[in-house]
Parts: C-alpha cells; sequence; structure tokens
C-alpha cells in the first residue's frame, strides 16, 4: 500500500520569501513524482514533474527528490500572492497505474 | 489543443441513484484515470482505463464502474449512490509510454452532491 504524507499546514510566507513544501512516500518502488496545485474550487493543475533523484528546477519553482530518503520536496522561490493555493504531492509506479496522492499543504503568502 | 474535458460540471442526486460521468481526454492522449476527491482531502485514485479495458483499480466498490470508447473517451458509474459518495469526480487523461509513468493531466471535475 503506497502511502504519502506531506507537511502539515497550513504554511503561511511573506511575499517575496521562499515557500518549502516536503512530501514522504512509503513505496521504494516509486518511480515518478508529481507536485499539483489546485485553487480552491478548482481542479489539479501539474506544475513540477521529477523521475531522477537530485534537483529539477523550472522557473521560480524547483522539485527535489531523494529516493534513497523517499523524500521529494518543492521550493517556490519569490512567492507571490497567486501562489497561495494547495499544493498535492503525487507518486506513481512504473507502470503509471496507480498514482497515490498525499492530503495537500495549504499555502497562504501574504503581501 | 483541447485539453480535458468533463461533464456535467454539477450533479445533484439523490441516496440510491445511478450517475453516470463523462470525460474526453486530452488531444493525443489515450489512458484515462478516475478520481474521488473529497473536501479537504487529495484525490483518490477509482480505476485507470487504456484500450478499453481496466488496468488497475483502486479501493472502491464494484458500486463504481467504468468504461472506455474506442474514441478514448470515458464514462465513469456509479451505483446506489450514498450520501458519502458526495466529492469531486476528477478526471486525468495520459500518454501510455511502456516503461515511462507520464504525467497525467485533470480536468475540470465534476461536483456529485448527494442528498
Amino acid at each position: 500500500q503506497k502511502e504519502v504524507e506531506q507537511n502539515s499546514g497550513p504554511l503561511s510566507v511573506p511575499e517575496g520569501a521562499i515557500a518549502s513544501l516536503n512530501c514522504t512516500y512509503s513505496d521504494r518502488g516509486s518511480q515518478s513524482f508529481f507536485w499539483y496545485r489546485q485553487y480552491s474550487g478548482k481542479s489539479p493543475e501539474l506544475i513540477m514533474s521529477i523521475y531522477s533523484n537530485g534537483d529539477k528546477e523550472d522557473g521560480r519553482f524547483t522539485a527535489q527528490l531523494n529516493k534513497a530518503s523517499q523524500y521529494v520536496s518543492l521550493l517556490i522561490r519569490d512567492s507571490q500572492p497567486s501562489d497561495s493555493a494547495t499544493y498535492l504531492c503525487a507518486v506513481n509506479g512504473l507502470y503509471n497505474n496507480d498514482m497515490r496522492f498525499g492530503a495537500g499543504t495549504r499555502l497562504t503568502v501574504k503581501p | 489543443d483541447a485539453g480535458v474535458t468533463q461533464s456535467p460540471t454539477h450533479l445533484i442526486k439523490t441516496r440510491g441513484q445511478q450517475v453516470t460521468l463523462r470525460c474526453s481526454p486530452k488531444s493525443g492522449h489515450d489512458t484515462v484515470s478516475w478520481y474521488q476527491q473529497a473536501l479537504g482531502q487529495g484525490p483518490q485514485f477509482i480505476f485507470q482505463y487504456y484500450e478499453e479495458e481496466e488496468r488497475q483499480r483502486g479501493n472502491f466498490p464494484d458500486r463504481f464502474s467504468g468504461h472506455q470508447f474506442p474514441n478514448y473517451s470515458s464514462e465513469l458509474n456509479v451505483n446506489a449512490l450514498l450520501l458519502g459518495d458526495s466529492a469531486l469526480y476528477l478526471c486525468a487523461s495520459s500518454f501510455q509510454t511502456p516503461g515511462v509513468s507520464r504525467e497525467q493531466f485533470f480536468g475540470p471535475g465534476t461536483r456529485l452532491t448527494v442528498l
């Protein structure tokens, strides 16, 4: 049974700060890792995917993966009020047919 | 390039009724996964369809069933509705590549309320 846990929120950061979101998973066979952003009342939107150990950067977002520690994180640099949302960590196996989500971390960026 | 579409947007049913939700995948995608998201929770995997067959199923009762059509669109059927079935139902599409777990893209969801 794959379990995905995220750091409990809510998380509040001032505008311009770095927001750090963390996620751990229990299934060592997990192969792919995703971060989704979900605004209130909307569906999840994919913002990052990562498959290999290390860092992956895309604009203000950096995903970090450590398979040995079964840990994946998302850093948001220069946080903006528009980043205020719930961030969902998702983990999948090799064949993309049973993706498991964490409960999400609610982020608020204060102007 | 059309994204994932779902219908209807909202639905109100009473206990014991049956409901059908529909999903059209993103252009070029051939795989559809269905999720249930209760308020304040992450999405829970219901099942996935590829090549018109159910490939994997999550921990959901047989009241939940589905279908995939030759054009890759999909339906989710829920029979004998319970109050606890009230949730946001999400469809996600992806492209199947052997040995690679591809990104899944979500539709806007169907909000189901069971009274």
